[in-house]
């Protein structure tokens, strides 16, 4: 059975510094690795979808990695802001199917 | 964005009553899911559509059941209502591009 793991729990940090969130998982026959951001109260939103053949992905001040062979995914926030306090969630598939971590919970401080 | 609508967004129920949530999307993305988030386990499957009529089991499927008559619709019912489905249920579609899914914005459901 797929086990995500996401480390740390939570974390604070002041505006402006570049972070790192740490996704691993067990099973490496991933077909792809997804990041979320989810603000409270809200649903989901998809910020960066990895394929098993790719290394990385970026979108503006975010780049996620993969390393499938190690089971391990990080994804990088450059130059953090307040309105980047969420938390975040990263997912691995199997076809259709995710399995989640539970979350870092980010607060970004004035 | 996928256009994805839930409703109700919010309900309080009894015990032992029949509640059937709705999830609409515009996207007539093939795959469907619905997903319950507790805290202390995080986002979980319930059950899954990959076409009209086909659905599947997820991973904490019982006292769920689904229905998917149009590619739009997904219904989720909870026959008989209990205390411990008292949770924030999560519509998610996926079309066949990588199966990157979207979310929808929830409902939060109390069991009294």
């Amino acid at each position: 059975k797929q086990e995500v793991t996401q480390i740390p729990a939570a974390l604070s940090v002041p505006e402006g510094e570049n972070l790192v969130l740490n996704c691993s998982f067990t099973d490496s026959a991933i077909y792809n690795l997804q990041w979320f951001r989810q603000d409270p109260g809200k649903g989901l939103t998809s910020l960066l979808l990895i394929q098993s053949s790719q290394r990385e992905q970026t979108s503006g001040r975010l780049n996620a990695s993969l390393d499938k062979s190690s089971g391990r995914s990080t994804l990088y926030i450059a130059a953090s802001q307040p309105g980047d306090s969420a938390t975040y969630l990263c997912a691995v598939s199997h076809g259709s199917r995710l399995t989640f971590g539970e979350g870092t919970q980010l607060t970004v401080n004035p | 964005d996928a256009g994805i609508t839930q409703s109700p967004r919010h309900k309080v129920t009894e015990t032992g009553t029949p509640v059937t949530l709705r999830c609409h999307q515009t996207e007539n993305h093939r795959y469907m899911y619905w997903y319950r988030q507790d805290p202390g386990h995080g986002l979980r499957l319930i059950h899954y559509s990959y076409g009209v009529k086909d659905t599947d089991k997820g991973e904490v499927s019982d006292g769920y059941s689904v229905s998917r008559s149009k590619t739009e619709d997904f219904l989720l019912t909870l026959e008989s209502a209990t205390s411990s489905q008292t949770s924030v249920y999560f519509c998610a579609t996926a079309g066949l591009d990588g199966y990157e899914q979207y979310f929808g914005p929830g409902t939060r459901l109390t069991v009294t």
